[in-house]
């Protein structure tokens, strides 16, 4: 069966300091990968979707980049976060059919 | 343009009546999947339920029902008999054909409140 990983669940990190967050998929290829952002008490808002390998879609601008350096990895990151990146982070996977949700990040920019 | 709108930010009922979600969408494909998702309170997205395009048969499941009418664009929830339980935020959301894959975006959420 398919499953999904994504960590950390939490993490606290200064204003500036860079970010590095991770999602792996297992029991599918090539799956189509995103990352959403839930802001407090908001929607989901789509950050980036991937469809392969090195294939990176940004839907809004914004302090983040996404990787994708292996068929079922997929990165999250910044060179220097800004207190408006805290949020509720989630990695996904799917398409045309349900989506699969990873646990989550809650990150906190102080 | 791909977009969910869900106008209701939040909708409190008292338990026992019957509770409309809301879900309005803008797509210029013809083939597409829309979904509803239920986020409890722990966090978790919790899947309700898919359909494509070319399929607007309502569709019921327990307390459940779906309306899609693509002659509005919408894809309503409705819970029967609402329950405490039922309280959550609601998401609808659509998925499009990319080259390669599908694009998935969520509306905004309603958050729905189940007094007893």
């Amino acid at each position: 069966s398919q499953t999904i990983h994504q960590w950390p669940a939490t993490l606290v990190q200064p204003v500036g300091s860079p970010l590095s967050l991770e999602c792996t998929v297992e029991g599918t290829s090539n799956p189509n990968l995103y990352w959403y952002r839930q802001a407090a008490g908001r929607g989901l808002q789509l950050l980036f979707y991937s469809v392969g390998i090195g294939q990176i879609s940004s839907e809004v601008p914004q302090n983040l980049s996404a990787s994708r350096p292996q068929d079922r990895q997929f990165i999250l990151s910044s060179k220097k976060l800004l207190l408006s990146d805290s949020g509720f982070y989630l990695c996904a996977w799917g398409g045309n059919t349900e989506a699969f949700f990873g646990q989550g990040t809650r990150l906190t920019v102080v | 343009a791909q977009k969910v709108t869900q106008a209701q930010t939040e909708i409190s009922v008292v338990e026992k009546e019957d509770v409309t979600l809301d879900c309005v969408y803008e797509t210029r494909d013809t083939t597409y999947y829309l979904f509803w998702y239920k986020q409890p309170p722990s966090g978790e997205l919790v899947f309700l339920i898919r359909r494509n395009s070319f399929d607007e048969q309502n569709e019921i499941s327990g307390r459940y029902s779906w309306n899609f009418q693509k002659s509005t664009s919408s894809f309503n929830f409705t819970i029967t008999a609402s329950q405490v339980v039922d309280s959550a935020v609601y998401f609808c959301a659509l998925s499009e054909a990319r080259t390669g894959g599908f694009k998935t975006i969520f509306g905004a959420g309603t958050r729905l409140f189940v007094k007893a």
